[in-house]
């Protein structure tokens, strides 16, 4: 089982609608990282924190996604609204350090109807 | 711009064959080199590593040699297992902790 823990597991919603997907790194881990996998492909990173603060978040589509971790612990990513290609699998890893392992939840696969 | 490249899949092999998954890199600098493993329904977890040109990384019977001069890091298993079936991605870190995933290959050992 996974040390960084992620909920939900699977989300369905329709278009439009706002999603929102929660993590919890392992403890201590400073630098949490949000990427999204498209079926068949490899993981892109969406946003890295280092504590409270986003240190990339150059591919994080800002018009509709935002993510935050305000107490530098757990973090929420959030997409509104969601459009169809927004279906993917939501990973979400964190590292001791920047240039420590990164070690990844199981995932939330999102499906828009 | 930095990038993975792997060799598509699917793999399919009998149990106890060799194994092969290359992999090359396009980087500016001296990257770090992974390869990270996914089982179905679950994340991602790291296998090996290396860090620097000619290290091998090595971890549960896989092994990867860093090499510079043909900028690869393809990964090798003298015998699979059933329970090896999964995907496996290269991935690189450049400076600044950014990592490039490759495509994954899938592969699958039958009995």
């Amino acid at each position: 089982e996974a040390e960084v823990a992620q909920s939900p597991r699977y989300k369905i919603t329709e278009k439009s609608q706002a999603v929102a997907f929660w993590c919890d790194p392992i403890s201590g881990h400073a630098t949490l990282y949000w990427y999204r996998q498209i079926l068949g492909q490899g993981p892109e990173l969406l946003v890295q924190f280092q504590d409270e603060s986003v240190v990339d978040d150059s591919q994080l589509p800002k018009d509709r996604f935002s993510a935050e971790r305000l107490k530098g612990v757990d973090s929420t990513l959030k997409i509104q609204p969601a459009e169809l290609g927004d279906s993917a699998m939501y990973l979400c890893a964190s590292s001791y350090g920047v240039l420590q392992p990164q070690h990844f939840g199981d995932g939330t696969r999102l499906s828009i109807l | 711009g930095d990038s993975v490249t792997q060799m598509e899949g699917p793999v399919t092999l009998s149990e106890e064959a060799f194994l092969t998954i290359n992999c090359t890199y396009t980087a500016t600098g001296y990257p770090s080199l992974f390869w990270y493993v996914q089982y179905p329904g679950e994340g991602l977890q790291l296998l090996l590593k290396a860090t620097k040109a000619d290290d091998k990384g090595s971890n549960k019977g896989f092994e990867a040699t860093y090499r510079k001069e043909t900028t690869s890091f393809h990964l090798e298993k003298g015998s699979v297992q059933v329970s090896d079936s999964a995907v496996y991605f290269c991935a690189l870190r450049r400076a600044g902790n950014q990592f490039y995933f490759g495509t994954g290959t899938s592969l699958t050992v039958i009995p």
